[in-house]
Parts: structure tokens; sequence; C-alpha cells
């Protein structure tokens, strides 16, 4: 597509339920990044893809949180057991050449966990 | 590890004043720098780049340049609109957790009235 598409663009969800976050990058960009930002804070890293393999799952906060990649395309952000502190703008960004050269992001999904 | 850090916020400025945003980092090697802009629900934009040392980033009125000397990439527009009202953050590409990713500084809210 023409960017990267994020949905959906607001998700509210009792405290306790699993959310699926999905993120669509631009056609052709192997490298995609899901970022964290809770409110008045900067970005955080959760996870890097290089086509479908995640190489670096280092900012996932926890166990509750894991990520997939199919087709070196969709990329979906699972976050199970939500809880309130899970709250916040999780934004997606893909590359294609690599970080050096910079992302372009989505819109984001706004997370509240009530 | 590699960071960045940037000057709190919020700025508060008249419409047609000058503006700098400050922007020092740590990175080992030789990073590419970024400012990105966020505006009001709205995902992050590239606003400008510099890939090595000495090199100017330039677009819409905004300027930076990269200093390697002082670690410096701060932000500078000469007469600043309302529509310039934005969240604006720092970035370099850097090596965290042995792989490369952007790493952003907290970010800087900026609001211009007229």
């Amino acid at each position: 597509g023409a960017g990267v598409s994020q949905s959906p663009s607001n998700k509210v969800t009792e405290k306790g339920k699993d959310v699926e976050l999905r993120c669509d990058p631009i056609s052709g960009h192997t490298a995609l990044y899901w970022y964290r930002q809770s409110l008045g804070q900067g970005l955080e890293f959760l996870i890097y893809f290089q086509g479908n393999s995640a190489p670096d799952k280092s900012g996932l906060p926890s166990d509750r949180f894991s990520a997939e990649r199919t087709g070196g395309s969709v990329s979906t952000l699972t976050i199970q057991r939500t809880q309130q502190e899970d709250s916040a703008v999780y934004l997606c960004a893909s590359s294609l050449q690599g970080a050096s050269f910079g992302y372009t992001f989505g819109s984001g999904t706004r997370l509240t966990v009530v | 590890g590699d960071s960045v850090t940037q000057m709190e916020g919020p700025v508060t400025l008249s419409e047609e004043a000058f503006l700098t945003i400050n922007c020092t980092y740590t990175a080992t090697g030789y990073p590419s720098l970024f400012w990105y802009v966020q505006y009001p629900g709205e995902g992050l934009q590239l606003l400008l780049k510099a890939t090595k040392a000495d090199d100017k980033g330039s677009n819409k009125g905004f300027e930076a340049t990269y200093r390697k000397e002082t670690t410096s990439f701060h932000l500078e527009k000469g007469s600043v609109q309302v529509s310039d009202s934005a969240v604006y953050f720092c970035a370099l590409s850097g090596t965290s957790g042995g792989y490369n990713k952007l790493i952003f500084g907290a970010g800087t809210r900026l609001a211009v009235h007229p």
C-alpha cells in the first residue's frame, strides 16, 4: 500500500482480556518495527522483524506480549491478559533499507485498558 | 548504550518567533540523525535527516546540522507558524541489543500562539 496501515485506530478493552493489533507495512519493506508511546513519554522499542523473523525482541516488556509476521508483510502484536499499564499508543513502522535511512510510521493504535 | 537527550518541553512561542530545540546524543560508530514530527492525532512523520558529520538536513523551513564534535543535532526554524504546533522527536540510528534501530528522545512539545 501507499503507507503503513494500522488497525484498529482505537481499542478499548477490559482488564484481563487479550487484544490483537495489526500492522500492514508498505509493500516491499522487509524491516518492520513496533514501538509503544505511553502518555507524555517517548517511543519505547518493542520488536524488530526482518522478513518473517524477529531477531530482536528485546523490548517486549513481558511474556504477555508477542508478535508475529507472515508472508513478509502483515504483522500482529498480541497482548494477553491486558493490564492498565498497557494503555498506550502502539506504533508500527516499516523500512526498505534499514534504520539508517529512517522509517515510515503508521498512525498507531490507541489502546485503553479499563 | 546509544541514547538521545532532547530539551524538555513544552516550548511556547508566538508566531514568527525563532525556534531552537536542543538534541544531543551518545553513540558508538557513525549514526544517522533524524527529526520526526507528530501532529495532534497523527503518527510520526520524518521531518529531516543527516547521515554524516557536518551534513545539514532541511525541510519546511526547519534545519539541523550534524555536529560530531559536540554530538548535537539541534532543530531550528527562523519563523514558526501556528501550524508548526506538534511534538518533535530527535532520533538516531544506533545499536541497541545488537541490532540497528531508531532510538528516540523523549520528545519536545511545541505550542505556537498567534
